[in-house]
């Protein structure tokens, strides 16, 4: 069984700049989160879909955050623009509908200069 | 806050012997989960206890769920140095929510 896949592997940017993450999560997983990780902490929910539609955005900064799940399969998350406290690992994890096990992906280590 | 606050913050040991790793939470939980992150790496699932459950086995992991404490243990048993990571436990009410982990390293 494939795993959870996302692209790029390293971003390094300016502040004020883009930046846009991609995440393919198992085939057939309803439910795609996307997490925050800082340096020496646990991940931090940044937003929760099932299937297209946005279950938890409630620690997402909608200001400069945002993301999408088209036809329920694959998400984009995007920066605009970055700040340097936007360093972090963002990791993109899937499970089945129902079920509270959660695979993740290898992450995006963002640097933001 | 339901996130779950791991202790100790960083443990030593020796190939073959016992490591515990303990994770406390604030308010009432549905399951408490712990994960595993090797460096660089994203987190694996280790192990899923649910609050009616008081103690879980898979392969070399115990863990144990105490809800009137609100508190968990892991107990990696003969442990290697493949098992060297950082393990995170989340509690799981509303939403999951992992706490800040625990790094292991375990020394040949």
């Amino acid at each position: 069984e494939a795993g959870v896949a996302q692209s790029p592997r390293y971003k390094i940017i300016e502040k004020r700049q883009s930046v846009a993450f991609w995440c393919n999560p198992i085939s057939g997983h309803a439910t795609l989160y996307w997490y925050q990780q800082i340096l020496g902490q646990g991940p931090k929910l940044l937003i929760q879909f099932q299937n297209n539609g946005v279950v938890d955005d409630s620690q997402l900064p909608k200001d400069r955050f945002s993301a999408e799940r088209l036809k329920g399969v694959d998400s984009t998350l995007k920066i605009q623009p970055a700040k340097l406290e936007d360093s972090a690992v963002y990791l993109c994890a899937s499970s089945e509908r129902g079920d509270e096990k959660l695979f993740f992906g290898s992450g995006t280590q963002l640097s933001v200069l | 806050s339901q996130q779950g606050e791991e202790d100790p913050q960083a443990l030593s040991i020796q190939e073959g012997e016992n490591a515990t790793m303990n994770c406390s939470y604030k308010t009432s939980i549905n399951n408490l989960q712990w994960y595993r992150q090797n460096s660089g790496r994203g987190l694996v699932h280790l192990i899923l206890i649910r609050s009616n459950e008081r103690e879980k086995h898979s392969g070399r992991l115990r863990v144990t769920l105490d809800t009137s404490k609100k508190s968990s243990s892991l107990l990696i048993t003969a442990s290697r140095a493949a098992d060297t990571a950082s393990y995170f436990c989340a509690t799981d009410g509303s939403k999951l929510t992992f706490g800040k982990g625990i790094t292991l390293s375990v020394r040949p």
